[in-house]
């Protein structure tokens, strides 16, 4: 079956131009994750959408950055006015519900940024 | 925003030999998580932990949830050139429905042959 796909795989813009970001989960996942990935870091939470619930915004690092999660399935992460310290690769994971030991988050390949 | 404090950064190890990684953290965590990272791929989940003390194995590697629910560490027996890769810690505290997870900075690991 299809794992997590994103779009682009690779995006380079220049400094204050606005990038989108797609991502698809797997089909039947009602949770989905954005995260970003800093060269040579670990995973930084950005937003989390669960179900028809309002999503946990609270990993977005400035009002630059926004994401929707269209009927439920494909988000887009959108980034306005780049800055060259936006660059890194953005993640995208989604899950099944949660459940009693929480669930496992299934990973895209990730969407590579660099903001000229 | 905060992460795991994972040690060692990076290791060089030569292929056969046992390796083993941790992670601290100042907060308590419901659960622990592994995962491993290759080059311009996303992270998959090597090992989930649930319950303070537990012991998991899968295949060549042994993870263990801190009894203090704070720590954690991943062995890898018998490395192998595959194993070559990012491996990351994560915590995650699970209250509502929220599910977010923490993760570790990282350990870098290269198989000599």
């Amino acid at each position: 079956g299809a794992g997590v796909s994103q779009s682009p795989s690779n995006k380079v813009t220049e400094k204050g131009k606005d990038v989108e970001l797609r991502c698809d989960p797997i089909s039947g996942h009602t949770a989905l994750y954005w995260y970003r990935q800093s060269l040579g870091q670990g995973l930084e939470f950005l937003i989390y959408f669960q179900g028809n619930s309002a999503p946990d915004k609270s990993g977005l690092p400035s009002d630059r950055f926004s994401a929707e999660r269209t009927g439920g399935s494909v988000s887009t992460l959108t980034i306005q006015r780049t800055q060259q310290e936006d660059s890194a690769v953005y993640l995208c994971a989604s899950s099944l519900s949660l459940g009693t030991h929480g669930e496992t988050q299934y990973f895209g390949p990730g969407t590579r940024l660099l903001v000229l | 925003g905060q992460q795991l404090n994972q040690s060692p950064q990076s290791m060089f190890i030569q292929e056969g030999e046992d390796v083993s990684m941790n992670c601290t953290s100042s907060s308590i965590f419901n659960t622990w998580l592994w995962y491993k990272q290759d080059p311009g791929e996303g992270p998959v989940l090597l090992i989930a932990l649930y319950k303070a003390g537990e012991l998991t194995s899968n295949g060549r590697l042994t993870a263990q949830f801190g009894i203090t629910r704070k720590d954690s560490f991943l062995n890898i027996s018998a490395s192998i050139p595959s194993d070559v890769g990012i491996y990351f810690c994560a915590g995650r505290v699970l209250t509502g429905t929220a599910s977010k997870l923490t993760f570790g900075t990282g350990t870098r690991l290269q198989v000599t042959l």
